[in-house]
């Protein structure tokens, strides 16, 4: 089973600020199976990026993803005030599919 | 719009049976592999099973397998999850998830439906 580690467990930013989430993989993931997710509290996770650095219909393009093999990075380049929230990496090249333990990134 | 709504959730003891349903619409149900997954509230998302559009295909996590059955009714544009001999462990928001193909991003979950198991 791969294990995500993302970091850091929590990020104090201000709005305007740049976000930098990292997700470290225990083994490589191919580039086409990792995705990271927007969760706010009481709601489904939401699909940010998917493939390393594609993003889902209707995602802002503050939003962007990069890496490879075991290291990926989600930016966010200018936080808005609704980007404070959870966010967790998923890989989905080999089973079991697994998730990262999250990155809350709050207000500072 | 792609709606998916979970429904069957509550409080059941340990050692009992529940089933979830997860009815969708705004797509074409069969032709996409459906999953669950769950998350206990402060932790990070944990997949449990999946099922591919026809229903022929099934796989589980080995925590669950034996014990969780995930099928689907095209017919009905519901996918169920059948989960027996609950134990405190699977305390969680199960939400059900879509993907086009077998490795494609989940680009659409339900709200999830909160099973807890305590006596």
């Amino acid at each position: 089973e791969i294990v995500l580690t993302q970091s850091p467990g929590t990020l104090s930013l201000s709005p305007g600020e740049r976000a930098t989430l990292s997700c470290r993989a225990s083994q490589s993931v191919s580039s086409s199976y990792l995705a990271w997710f927007q969760q706010k509290p009481g709601q489904a996770p939401r699909l940010l990026v998917y493939g390393v650095s594609n993003r889902a219909p209707g995602i802002p393009d503050r939003f962007s993803g990069s890496g490879s093999g075991t290291d990926f990075t989600l930016t966010i380049s200018g936080l808005e005030p609704e980007d404070f929230a959870v966010y967790y990496c998923q890989q989905y090249d080999s089973s079991p599919e697994t998730f990262g333990q999250g990155t809350k990134v709050e207000i500072k | 719009e792609v709606q998916l709504v979970e429904s069957g959730g509550g409080l059941v003891q340990p050692g009992g049976s529940l089933r979830l349903s997860c009815e969708v619409s705004g797509f074409t149900f069969y032709t996409y592999w459906m999953h669950w997954v769950r998350q206990v509230p402060g932790k990070g998302p944990v997949w449990v099973s999946r099922i591919n559009g026809a229903g022929t295909s099934t796989t589980y996590a080995d925590s669950v397998k034996g014990r969780f059955t995930i099928s689907r009714d095209n017919a009905k544009n519901t996918l169920y999850l059948q989960m027996n001999s609950l134990s405190a462990e699977d305390t969680a928001v199960y939400y059900c998830a879509r993907r086009r193909y077998l490795r494609s991003e989940t680009d659409y979950w339900g709200q999830g439906t909160l099973v807890t198991v305590s006596s």
